[in-house]
């Protein structure tokens, strides 16, 4: 169902450098509507972790970064924690049909 | 702070209505740029948006659930409300209610959720 498409894992040592890409079409991302990127710790509910793209709420480290290109996006993680081991969403607006905010499929990243 | 809590029925048998409310602290549901909704998360599963709407009546329904749901407010109570009529095993599911959050000089369907509240399982069962 979900029209953004994740990779279901990614892996990384602590302070290594990760990745998560989130691809899309030209009706979502490929349409210029911004890309947010939420954080799920494992029992907890969601939490904004990139607003517009590339925007970091209050209290978010700057390790998090966000970018867009074309149909895709990509959210990246430096130095990696080992409280970074989460599910990962990217969220879009898809204007087909009657247009509705749309999700990744998730990604789980694991710190070994 | 503003919070939201999610309160309801944990379990609803096939073919009936799931009801929740969600409650607001900290704030009024009237407050401007607050526009709520609701969210869910099969479990296991990714996330899929239910609905929005603003205190004033707009809503907005996600086209695979239109047939099927309503959200409605209670200003004077700071709650508003999920109905979902005709479950059926495929809407167990954690429902969360959100907040949009107001962008300076974005168009509400560039928003994102930047508030959540903990979430609450319900379980389509007989």
């Amino acid at each position: 169902q979900s029209v953004l498409t994740q990779p279901p894992s990614v892996s990384g040592a602590p302070g290594q450098r990760v990745t998560i890409s989130c691809t899309g079409s030209r009706s979502n991302i490929g349409a210029g509507y911004d890309v947010h990127w939420y954080q799920q710790l494992a029992g907890s509910a969601p939490k904004l972790l990139i607003y517009g793209t590339n925007n970091r709420p209050s209290g978010v480290p700057d390790r998090f970064s966000g970018s867009k290109s074309g149909t895709s996006a990509s959210l990246g993680i430096t130095g990696l924690q080992p409280e970074d081991e989460a599910d990962y969403y990217c969220q879009s607006f898809d204007s087909s049909l009657s247009g509705s905010y749309v999700f990744g499929t998730g990604t789980t990243v694991t710190v070994l | 702070q503003l919070q939201l809590q999610e309160s309801g029925p944990r379990l609803v048998k096939p073919s009936e209505t799931l009801s929740l409310t969600c409650t607001i602290s900290g704030g009024f549901i009237n407050a401007a740029s607050h526009y709520c909704g609701w969210i869910r998360q099969p479990p296991g599963k990714g996330l899929e948006w239910i609905g929005t709407f603003y205190y004033t009546g707009n809503t907005y329904y996600s086209p695979s659930l239109e047939s099927r749901v309503t959200i409605s407010v209670a200003t004077s109570k700071n709650e508003f409300s999920l109905k979902m009529t005709s479950v059926t095993a495929a809407d167990t599911a954690v429902y969360y209610c959100v907040r949009l959050a107001k962008r300076p000089g974005k168009a509400l369907r560039e928003w994102d959720f930047d508030l959540w509240g903990r979430g609450t399982l319900v379980t389509v069962s007989s």
